[in-house]
């Protein structure tokens, strides 16, 4: 009973590494997303995507890039990070559109990302 | 104003206390209203979604008024695991007439024994 797994829990990272945020779900869900959550801010959608191959960007997608080659995985690369990049991110995942439909959206443990 | 406002807090009540927390939006077209809850350290999960007529699930009263323009969450006879904080999400229309969620920066609610 997965649900939506995020990896890794916990990350370190220097100023100008990249790195990749692994996000699956074994829901069959068709959309899913990408958020981060800093403190004074609500939850920001930096990129989402409704089916596999599909992807779009949010409300903060600058700094990041997505993919979606499966409907199961969605993973979120860091192309150089930079320590505005210092967040929680959290991966969710849903039946319907999030904006579109009323199903709930299902998130995972999420990352502590911290770049120094 | 922020398109979504929730009172920070933090509400510190004791157990068996009612506690109301509001949330108010500023698009007047918004269509759909949801509180998530959010334990310390943890992912947001779907409490429960804010229907026109309002509704109830066991302790847990949502209510909508659009003339106001504001939902509001009621938690009646307060539990020790009720501590949490409690998003207000709402789904609005961006500058493209597309939807999308707008999430409030959650109220902390404390319940202690």
């Amino acid at each position: 009973n997965a649900g939506v797994t995020q990896t890794p829990k916990f990350q370190v990272l220097k100023t100008g590494q990249s790195m990749t945020l692994q996000c699956a779900q074994d829901m069959n869900h068709e959309y899913m997303s990408w958020y981060r959550q800093d403190p004074g801010m609500g939850l920001r959608l930096i990129h989402y995507s409704v089916g596999a191959g599909i992807t779009d960007q949010g409300e903060v997608p600058n700094g990041y890039n997505v993919s979606r080659s499966t409907t199961e995985d969605f993973p979120l690369r860091l192309l150089s990070a930079a320590p505005s990049q210092t967040s929680v991110y959290f991966c969710a995942s849903s039946y319907g559109v999030p904006g579109l439909s009323n199903q709930p959206q299902h998130f995972g443990d999420g990352t502590r990302l911290s770049i120094l | 104003r922020k398109e979504v406002e929730q009172d920070p807090g933090p509400f510190n009540v004791p157990e068996g206390a009612t506690v109301a927390f509001n949330c108010t939006y500023s698009n007047s077209a918004s269509q759909s209203f949801f509180w998530y809850r959010q334990d310390c350290r943890k992912e947001p999960k779907l409490l429960m979604s804010v229907y026109s007529s309002g509704n109830e699930d066991g302790r847990f009263t949502a209510q909508l008024n659009r003339a106001s323009q504001y939902i509001s969450l009621l938690i009646r006879d307060s539990k020790l695991s009720d501590s949490a904080t409690y998003l207000c999400v709402v789904k609005a229309f961006n500058a493209g007439n597309n939807r999308k969620l707008i999430w409030g920066l959650g109220t902390s609610l404390a319940v202690n024994p």
